[in-house]
């Protein structure tokens, strides 16, 4: 499994974008990116998941250089509730018995 | 997160003891997930089940725990002898079809049961 590093902790403002990046140098041809948020006392919940190039949803953006060796999970106007743990999961065959890295504290002030 | 129930939310035990844990799926999902996450750390994979099948045990130590995914009823994580190196949050998490790129399926977590050893 490809070993993933992140920021340790973000601060950011109310209605500004966020950006993590995720490295994860040794990405396997086959493997994906699927980033998770987490917040206290809760479960994860997935929010984007991608292979190359530009991922968007309803809640996020992942861009994804043609390298693959990293990627950034972009939140647009974050608010408050985004404060959150969030986590770079790399996986291929068997997503269920990945783990987790550290992942990044992002923390929103008004 | 809607969806995976675990019980307790909080358990508590003494050294020596027996903790149980319980996990049910989303309805209609085979698949189970267990992951231990201490503090301040990411999810670490324990082991994967499929309906009275563990499939994968590599995450889980080799001693005093065990899991078990029944026909009927929740899945159990079960720890013996607990120390106070267990005390962690527990999270199961569930899917439908195998947790692969293969079947592009999501797995959803529950709110996980944290374990105090005391």
């Amino acid at each position: 499994l490809a070993k993933t590093t992140q920021p340790i902790s973000m601060d950011s403002y109310e209605g500004q974008e966020v950006n993590i990046t995720c490295s994860h140098n040794n990405i396997a041809t086959n493997d994906y990116i699927t980033w998770y948020q987490q917040f206290p006392s809760q479960g994860p919940r997935f929010i984007i998941q991608g292979y190359k190039t530009k991922v968007t949803n309803e809640v996020a953006s992942l861009f994804i250089p043609a390298d693959r060796k990293s990627s950034t999970l972009s939140l647009p106007r974050v608010s408050l509730s985004d404060t959150a743990v969030y986590y770079c999961l790399v996986w291929g065959t068997n997503a269920g018995k990945s783990t987790f890295g550290d992942g990044t504290t992002l923390t929103v002030k008004p | 997160n809607a969806g995976v129930m675990q019980n307790p939310r909080h358990l508590v035990r003494r050294r020596g003891q027996e903790a149980r844990l319980r996990c049910s799926p989303m309805k209609g999902h085979s698949h189970v997930y267990w992951y231990r996450q201490l503090p301040e750390e990411g999810l670490k994979f324990m082991v994967y089940l499929q309906k009275e099948n563990i499939i994968d045990e590599s995450g889980m130590p080799k001693e005093r725990f065990s899991a078990e995914f029944p026909k009927e009823g929740p899945s159990i994580l079960r720890i013996q002898q607990v120390v106070r190196g267990d005390s962690a949050a527990y999270f199961c998490a569930s899917s439908f079809r195998a947790w692969d790129r293969s079947t592009n399926t999501e797995a959803f977590f529950g709110q996980g049961t944290r374990l105090t050893v005391v």
